[in-house]
Order: structure tokens, then sequence, then C-alpha cells
């Protein structure tokens, strides 16, 4: 079946500093690519659709400003979490939707804990 | 808007039982229905889809059928074993072309017990 990797799979920082996440898919080529963030006991929050060659369009309420999602290439979408704050810790998941299956297919995803 | 409700967990079976998890949507159209699971400390992993009404997604023993007719998709398994401890997201998405994003369900936590 399709693989989705991210990496790292954990991170520690210190607030302030920056964090990128890295999302690829390795067998098939995703021309969309999907990012969320789920709290401890919950279900997935959708964050952001990142295109490949265009901008990012963000939900209601996340920062683009703090979150900047690049999806250069059709493999690969990277996340990358600015001046992150201990509230920023959390676990960030990324997906991949394979247009010839027309199915999300999902990464390990990234626990970040910020200091 | 489209809408995924989920019975709510957490549910504890023992090893062998037969397991229900209740899910019903609300869409516009002929959405795709899915079924993934998420066990702890990681990402989902796709468990089944089905893709339009009377199909009847299957693997590792699960299987969910698209019932149209009471917007259901409930995920059944004959014999649980506890390594099917997980939770599970029920999600659909629009039928439109090129049209990717899913609504999820809350998530109904699975425990099984020897």
């Amino acid at each position: 079946g399709a693989v989705v990797s991210q990496h790292p799979s954990w991170v520690i920082c210190k607030s302030g500093t920056s964090v990128k996440i890295e999302c690829r898919s390795l067998d098939f080529q995703a021309t969309t690519m999907f990012w969320y963030r789920q709290f401890p006991k919950q279900s997935l929050m959708l964050m952001a659709t990142s295109n490949e060659g265009s901008k990012a369009t963000y939900e209601q309420g996340v920062e683009k400003d703090k979150f900047l999602i690049n999806h250069a290439s059709l493999t690969l979408s990277t996340l990358t979490v600015t001046s992150a704050h201990p509230e920023d810790s959390s676990f960030y998941i990324c997906s991949a939707a394979d247009g010839y299956t027309d199915t999300q297919y999902f990464g390990p995803g990234t626990r970040l804990t910020v200091l | 808007g489209n809408s995924v409700t989920q019975m709510e967990g957490p549910v504890t079976l023992s090893e062998e039982a037969f397991l229900t998890i209740n899910c019903t949507y609300t869409a516009t159209g002929y959405p795709s229905l899915f079924w993934y699971v998420q066990y702890p400390g990681e990402g989902l992993q796709l468990l089944l889809k089905a893709t339009k009404a009377d199909d009847k997604g299957s693997n590792k023993g699960f299987e969910a059928t698209y019932r149209k007719e009471t917007t259901s998709f409930h995920l059944e398994k004959g014999s649980v074993q506890v390594s099917d401890s997980a939770v599970y997201f029920c999600a659909l998405k629009d039928s439109g072309a090129g049209s990717y994003q899913l609504t999820f369900g809350k998530g109904t936590k699975l425990s099984v017990i020897p």
C-alpha cells in the first residue's frame, strides 16, 4: 500500500526556536497533502491543505505566519513551526492524497515538545 | 455541511468477542467512506473503505457496509484480538473530483482484554 513518512518522529526544542517537519509520499505522487494537529485523546484537527506549487490553504484560526507550509514537489511537504512556544507542543500528523486510489494516506506523526 | 457521528467510547471487550462500532454520516451526494485505525503513539492507518452504496469494505477481519438508506458505515469484527486495541476513526470524503478533504468522527477507543 501507499506509504507516507514523516521526519522527525519526535523533537524537543526550546521556546522561541523554529522546527521543521518533513512529510514524504514514498511510492506515489501527491498533488495535495494535509497537515493535522492532534491533542491527547482527541480527534484530528485539520490545520491546512497543501497543494504542490501553490500556497497552502489554512483553516480558520490557524496562524499562517506561525505554521509555514511548503509543498515544493509532488512527494514532499514541510511544516515549519516558527518561534515555537509550549502551547505548540502537540502531535502533528501529515497525510498525502493519492489521486489514483482517491484516498488519503497518513504519516506516522511527529511529537513536538517545546520547553 | 458534512458530519460524521461515531459511538462514544471507550469500548472494552474480552478477546474473541464480537465488535461493532457505529458510524453515521450527513453529506450531500455520494461520499466515499473510510475507517482508519490509530495505534498508540502512531499516525492513522487506512483500515478499509467503500466508495458507493452497498459496497462492503474489508481488511484484517474487519468489515463495514456502505448503507445509504440509513447513512451508516458501521465497523464490525467477529472475533477481536488484544492487538486490535486502538482508536478507530470513521471518515467521509466528498465525491467531487479532486476533493480529498476528510471529515472525521471523534474516534472510538477500543481496549481488548485477554
